[in-house]
């Protein structure tokens, strides 16, 4: 079955670095794009980042200034996310999310179960 | 960047009511719209793509329809494992985008 496993998540201070990790399993994964997407503390979901199937595309959220970039290692089947200079409005629990591959869809079909990275001095 | 504006933010029904929820995009989006439910402590879980179409495995209670910039996701007869909070989310261009979500309440 499908699985999306993040990690690399914890308690970081403001203007560090931190990089998650997704481990992906039970599908083919080098076919699929991925996105991140992230969800503060009792707050909605704000759409993170997206790779294209091959890494060869990429896409941010405006408001992430520059400071985040995604990646992925085809060989591994694993997804990154580096974040640089961290700031408290970064904390949050970050999903990676596989989307979906019907054409038009436009969606994501699996999610990680997510991990919290909480930004304080 | 596409703003998506949801209606209400939260709606107290009871079980087998009908319950429909709105989402509005600040540009025509075509079909190009999910909607996820989402329970505390647990990550989204897909819906509706393509505006209308039923992901595997969801129950036909749930259905969506609309296209350009007003959709609607609707379930028939809630059910008591229905209360969740609702979102939805454009990929008509990036960054996509999510609305701010509907709290479905027990009455």
């Amino acid at each position: 079955q499908v699985q999306l496993i993040e990690s690399g998540g914890g308690v970081v201070q403001p203007g560090r670095s931190l990089r998650l990790s997704c481990a992906a399993s039970g599908f083919t994964f080098n076919t699929y794009s991925l996105h991140w997407v992230r969800q503060p503390p009792g707050k909605g979901l704000e759409w993170v980042a997206f790779i294209s199937s091959d890494g060869s595309l990429k896409h941010y959220s405006d408001s992430l200034k520059g400071r985040f970039t995604i990646s992925r290692d085809n060989f591994q089947s694993t997804l990154y996310l580096q974040m640089n200079s961290l700031g408290p409005d970064d904390t949050a629990v970050y999903f990676c999310a596989r989307e979906t591959s019907y054409s038009g869809a436009g969606s994501f079909d699996y999610w990680g179960q997510g991990t919290l990275v909480t930004v304080s001095a | 960047d596409i703003q998506m504006t949801q209606s209400p933010s939260s709606v107290s029904a009871s079980v087998g009511e009908r319950v429909s929820i709105s989402c509005r995009a600040s540009h025509g989006i075509g079909a190009w719209l999910a909607w996820y439910q989402q329970k505390p402590g647990k990550a989204p879980n897909l819906l509706i793509f393509g505006a209308s179409h039923l992901q595997s495995g969801v129950p036909s209670r749930f259905s969506g329809s609309g296209s350009g910039t007003d959709f609607t996701l609707t379930i028939s007869s809630l059910q008591p494992e229905d209360f969740a909070t609702y979102y939805c989310q454009q990929a008509d261009s990036f960054p996509w985008t999510f609305g701010q979500g509907t709290k479905v309440e027990f009455k």
